[in-house]
């Protein structure tokens, strides 16, 4: 499997109901940013969390980190009809070199009234 | 709020043109990014620049792209002969000291 792979690839829920969305990584990380993308947007920064860190969160966003099972989970709660996009996590590792930040296959959430 | 500004927000151009896609990160960034994401797939790295240079580049990053920061401002990429699988959206993206990035709206090019 490749470098921050998500699950699920997409995900349909009713608004007012929690959406819990999967990130795998393989390599060794700094930290873990998530993504929002509306359909043919731009990527709007969520959360980060870095390789230390267990936990974290943001508003109606929580983010867990286990760097044991490389992975990340992002739970939006009470979901909303705007939470609808596409969700990216993306991993960072600084080698000295670019700093690039490594993106997972993204899921698709759908949040229905 | 600072903000990554990219221009054309969609360029069509022909097969075998030179596009040239700006980027004005936030001023006091000091790394500089650009990804792109063909339609329906993943956002991949292109290249990373600091301090006037290339710091990282993909696979990808061949010789027909190039990345220049021609003035205080603006942070561009060239692809110098498109071709139809060059066709996808692109980010720009900058960061300053702390981990944060910053990502533009993108550039969706569309080569015919």
């Amino acid at each position: 499997s490749q470098q921050g792979e998500e699950d699920p690839q997409a995900l349909s829920i009713q608004e007012g109901e929690n959406a819990t969305m999967n990130c795998s990584y393989k390599t060794s990380i700094n930290n873990l940013q998530w993504y929002r993308q509306n359909s043919g947007r731009g990527l709007v920064h969520l959360i980060l969390i870095r390789s230390n860190e267990r936990e974290k969160h943001s508003g109606r966003l929580r983010v867990t980190l286990d760097t044991s099972k490389k992975s990340s989970s992002l739970l939006i709660t009470a979901s909303r009809a705007a939470d609808t996009a596409s969700y990216f996590c993306a991993t960072a590792l600084y080698t000295g070199g670019g700093n690039k930040l490594t993106f997972g296959t993204g899921t698709q959430l759908k949040v229905e009234l | 709020e600072p903000e990554v500004t990219q221009t054309p927000s969609h360029q069509v151009t022909q097969m075998g043109q030179e596009v040239i896609l700006r980027c004005v990160p936030i001023s006091n960034h000091l790394y500089f990014y650009w990804y792109r994401q063909i339609l329906g797939q993943k956002v991949e790295f292109l290249v990373s620049f600091y301090n006037n240079e290339i710091s990282e580049k993909s696979e990808i990053f061949d010789d027909q792209f190039s990345v220049e920061r021609p003035d205080g401002s603006n942070f561009t990429l060239k692809i110098r002969s498109t071709k139809l699988e060059d066709s996808a959206m692109y980010f720009c993206a900058s960061r300053g000291d702390s981990i944060g990035y910053t990502f533009g709206s993108g550039t969706r090019l569309t080569v015919v």
